[in-house]
């Protein structure tokens, strides 16, 4: 089975500053590796995905994450954040065990960006 | 772009009823999902369906619990008889042949009081 750790329940950070979201997960087969963003009483929004190929993805809104095997990690990084980024932002994985890929999320980050 | 459509938005129940959360996937998708996330918590994985038939479902999804695509374009889920901890964000998704990401709808909110 999978499962996925978000390190940080709860990141403050200001406005135009750097920000990294740390997840890491564990699995004993391949997966694939996803972050969403979720929006105050709204649906998940893909941010990004990893399937295979470059480590390193580029998602929307200025979002990237890299995909570490050695570590089992998926960390979510934007260089500069703005106010509009505030929102709960979940990692997750699907992997094949049963040939359904369910997807598994971590318990979410809460991005706070202050003026 | 085609998305993942689901009705009701929010649906306000009494402990006991039963209750049908519709989704419509995306049409040429074939693999289909039912999430859970109570307030404040993580999303959750109920069940998957492929091939009109269950292939996985979690422990949360007991008895009480039902899907079905009773043709060829809806995906239901059915609470048979409603608890007050069965109020929560009910999400559906879908996704195609390979083993991309699954497309979310906006979700049911479902209060049960």
């Amino acid at each position: 089975a999978q499962s996925v750790t978000q390190l940080d329940s709860q990141v403050p950070v200001f406005e135009e500053a750097p920000v990294e979201l740390r997840c890491n997960y564990s699995s004993s087969v391949s997966v694939y590796l996803f972050w969403y963003v979720q929006y105050p009483n709204q649906g998940l929004q893909l941010l990004l995905k990893y399937l295979s190929g470059s480590t390193l993805v580029k998602g929307i809104n200025g979002f990237e994450a890299e995909f570490n095997k050695s570590q089992t990690s998926f960390h979510l990084r934007k260089p500069s954040v703005h106010i509009s980024d505030t929102a709960e932002y979940f990692c997750a994985v699907s992997a094949d065990h049963t040939g359904g890929f369910k997807t598994i999320f971590g318990a979410g980050t809460r991005l706070f960006v202050k003026a | 772009e085609p998305e993942v459509t689901q009705t009701p938005s929010h649906q306000v129940t009494q402990m006991g009823q039963e209750v049908i959360l519709r989704c419509v996937p995306i049409s040429n998708h074939l693999y289909f999902y039912w999430y859970r996330q109570i307030l404040g918590q993580k999303v959750e994985f109920l069940v998957s369906f492929y091939n009109n038939e269950i292939s996985e479902k979690s422990e949360i999804f007991d008895d009480q619990f039902s899907v079905e695509r009773p043709d060829g374009s809806n995906f239901t889920l059915k609470i048979r008889s409603t608890k007050l901890e069965d109020s929560a964000m009910y999400f559906c998704a879908s996704r195609g042949t390979g083993p991309y990401e699954q497309y979310f709808g906006p979700g049911t909110r479902l209060t049960v009081t």
